[in-house]
């Protein structure tokens, strides 16, 4: 079945450790994104691409990198100058064409700090 | 100024009766598109339906439907019939204009609906 997956389901970060998540989507879809959600809010976007090695920042981009090699794929990169990076992290993607063309989301990364 | 407001943080409604969840929006631009997404515990969203700012009939997609008053820049989704496992979070999000295919999404807070049998 065609859709978005998202890994690990749950992540812990060390003190001063990068990590990376997962996102790989097999929608054929152009754009993808990548939100943060804390709890009780809303989702505010991180980073998004609308093609394969381009890609521009969010709304909250300190302390996160992403990169897009692949059409499929769009990993993000939690950096250690992201204090504080305890949330939910969404990733999404769209056809990219077309104003009424929804988001799709994946099932969601959760990261906590040890 | 916030764009999106979802002003209901909590909604309760007996199963098989209507619920409305309110959502107002701000934008000077005069091409916009509104999405409703559910979110439930465990944690994944889902796309209900899609409101184009120049679209004249209000939507509906099953039992979700839009109440779109331009107007007063609000677009409430209105859930007939509900069930237990609409039971969720409920974001209210907007899309200004059209940027070269782009579809950046603004989020409201959200507003958690509970059915109650």
């Amino acid at each position: 079945d065609g859709g978005i997956t998202q890994s690990p389901k749950y992540l812990f970060r060390k003190e001063g450790q990068n990590v990376t998540l997962s996102c790989e989507q097999n929608l054929n879809h152009d754009a993808m994104y990548w939100y943060r959600q804390d709890p009780g809010q809303g989702l505010r976007l991180i980073y998004y691409s609308q093609i394969v090695n381009d890609f521009q920042k969010g709304d909250i981009a300190e302390g996160y990198s992403v990169s897009r090699e692949k059409k499929e794929s769009f990993p993000l990169t939690v950096t250690s100058a992201q204090k504080n990076p305890t949330a939910f992290y969404l990733c999404a993607s769209s056809r990219g064409q077309g104003n009424n063309q929804p988001q799709h989301f994946g099932d969601g990364t959760r990261l906590s700090i040890l | 100024a916030q764009k999106i407001t979802q002003t209901q943080p909590g909604m309760f409604v007996q199963e098989k009766e209507a619920v409305t969840l309110d959502c107002t929006y701000d934008t000077s631009d005069p091409s916009y598109g509104l999405f409703w997404y559910k979110q439930p515990s465990s944690g994944e969203m889902i796309f209900l339906i899609y409101q184009g700012s120049y679209d004249q009939q209000n939507a509906t997609e099953g039992r979700y439907s839009l109440n779109f008053q331009k107007a007063r820049k609000s677009a409430n989704l209105v859930i007939s019939a509900s069930q237990l496992g609409d039971s969720a979070m409920y974001f209210c999000a907007m899309r200004e204009g059209f940027s070269g295919g782009y579809n950046k999404l603004i989020f409201g807070a959200g507003t958690r609906l509970a059915v109650h049998p």
